[in-house]
């Protein structure tokens, strides 16, 4: 079935570890995404890539650092991993620049 | 930037009422609003959206309606039913915010309970 699949679906990460989030589509879209989703404040940006090579920084960047080698992977690390950054993490992605968002089922994340 | 306000942040219904859901942004220049449904433990759906150039849109029992003077938009849902039960986020896009490429904002969602 086409579609996102992130990995892990939940993780328990001691505070100064190192993390990537892994995030795969396969429906060939240009553009990807990654947001957090905190109760109360919604879906936040993080980082996004709008084709294979690029990356751009969304509302909440600090402490997180992406990498888009090619059109169907795009991770995302946290480099020391602080308890703030404990959240549900969503991948997502879109074949036009107006085009609706695909969501990946999420990753849980949290940091002790 | 933008800012998407989302009203109501909780909504109770009976099985066969309505439900609506009122959201609000601040960047006259966003021209395309989707709404998106989660489930638990799932990510975001979407489920209806509208672009600025229309001012209703329906789709069998769920209607999303923009006025654009006031900048807000809503959700309808009609014949409400169990399975509808989840958390609904409203998103607005397209504002003046640099690279138009997924710059949506989400509202703050409305968790949406439906009693049979």
């Amino acid at each position: 079935i086409a579609g996102i699949t992130q990995a892990p679906t939940s993780q328990i990460l001691a505070a100064g570890r190192r993390m990537t989030l892994r995030c795969t589509q396969d429906m060939r879209h240009n553009a990807m995404y990654w947001y957090r989703q905190d109760l109360g404040l919604g879906l936040r940006l993080i980082h996004y890539s709008n084709t294979a090579g690029t990356t751009g920084k969304g509302e909440v960047p600090d402490g997180y650092s992406v990498s888009r080698a090619n059109t169907d992977d795009f991770p995302l690390t946290l480099a020391s991993a602080v308890p703030s950054q404990t959240s549900v993490y969503f991948c997502a992605s879109s074949g036009d620049s107006d085009s609706p968002l695909h969501f990946g089922n999420g990753t849980r994340l949290t940091v002790t | 930037g933008e800012n998407v306000e989302q009203h109501p942040s909780t909504l109770s219904v009976q099985e066969g009422d309505s439900a609506v859901i009122k959201c609000t942004y601040s960047d006259s220049a966003s021209n395309y609003f989707p709404w998106y449904k989660q489930e638990l433990g799932k990510g975001p759906q979407l489920i209806i959206d509208i672009r600025s150039n229309v001012g209703e849109k329906k789709d069998q029992r769920i209607a999303v309606t923009l006025n654009k003077t006031a900048k807000h938009f809503s959700l309808h849902i009609t014949e409400t039913q169990p399975e509808d039960s989840a958390v609904y986020f409203c998103a607005a896009w397209g504002g003046t915010g640099g690279t138009s490429y997924g710059k949506l904002t989400f509202g703050q969602g409305t968790i949406l309970t439906v009693h049979p």
